[in-house]
């Protein structure tokens, strides 16, 4: 069974203190893992797709990262508005076109 | 572009009431998909559809839920009867083409059952 653990739950940083957000997963041959960010009161918004290990992508303050067992979403000298919860997702090949969510990290940047 | 869009935002109801959802995805994309998110539980698929044909119903809590695409661009879900255990933000997402293509997200119904 696919399965996403995000840790941690949640996470409070002072503005400009560099931290990592870890998403650990297990599936049958990863299609896709996938980054989102959920501001309170609204939808998912997507940030990323990694397909294979080694990958790397930025954007702005944030890059992630994958190995074949874990993602981090590594945030930079982070900002107030970055605060959110941040979502992990991953598609399998026995699930094709279905992602399976993690719980999700709650961050919150103190200016 | 408009995103996806979801009406309404917010349902209040009591118990034993038909609720309807409804959700407009974004023009052009094939896929379509019902989540639904609660603490308890995060995030979860309820059913999808690819060119406005279910393909997996495999989320669908019980037979109070139904779920349709009459075209592209309109689908709705459906309770009857509604328990007070149906409260959640119910999300809708469309994404286009096959190879793990992200979703875009709808900002969700609050639904609560009184």
């Amino acid at each position: 069974e696919d399965q996403v653990t995000q840790s941690p739950e949640a996470l409070r940083l002072q503005e400009g203190e560099s931290s990592s957000l870890n998403c650990s997963y297990t599936v049958s041959g990863l299609r896709g893992l996938f980054w989102y960010r959920q501001d309170p009161g609204k939808g998912p918004e997507f940030l990323f797709t990694l397909y294979s290990a080694g990958e790397e992508k930025e954007k702005e303050r944030l890059k992630a990262t994958l190995t074949k067992k874990e993602s981090f979403l590594h945030i930079t000298a982070p900002k107030p508005e970055d605060s959110a919860t941040y979502l992990c997702a991953v598609e399998g090949s026995s699930n094709t076109g279905k992602l399976i969510f993690g719980q999700g990290t709650t961050l919150q940047v103190k200016p | 572009d408009a995103g996806v869009i979801q009406s309404p935002r917010h349902e209040v109801t009591e118990m034993g009431q038909e609720v309807t959802l409804r959700c407009k995805p974004i023009s052009g994309h094939d896929y379509l998909f019902w989540y639904r998110q609660t603490m308890m539980r995060g995030l979860e698929l309820l059913i999808y559809f690819n060119n406005n044909v279910p393909i997996d119903d495999s989320g669908m809590p019980e037979d109070r839920f139904s779920a349709k695409m009459p075209n592209a661009s309109f689908s709705t879900l459906k309770i009857q009867p509604s328990e007070p255990r149906d409260s959640a933000v119910y999300f809708c997402a469309s994404s286009f083409g096959q190879d793990s293509q992200p979703q875009h997200f709808g900002d969700g119904t609050r639904l609560s059952i009184l």
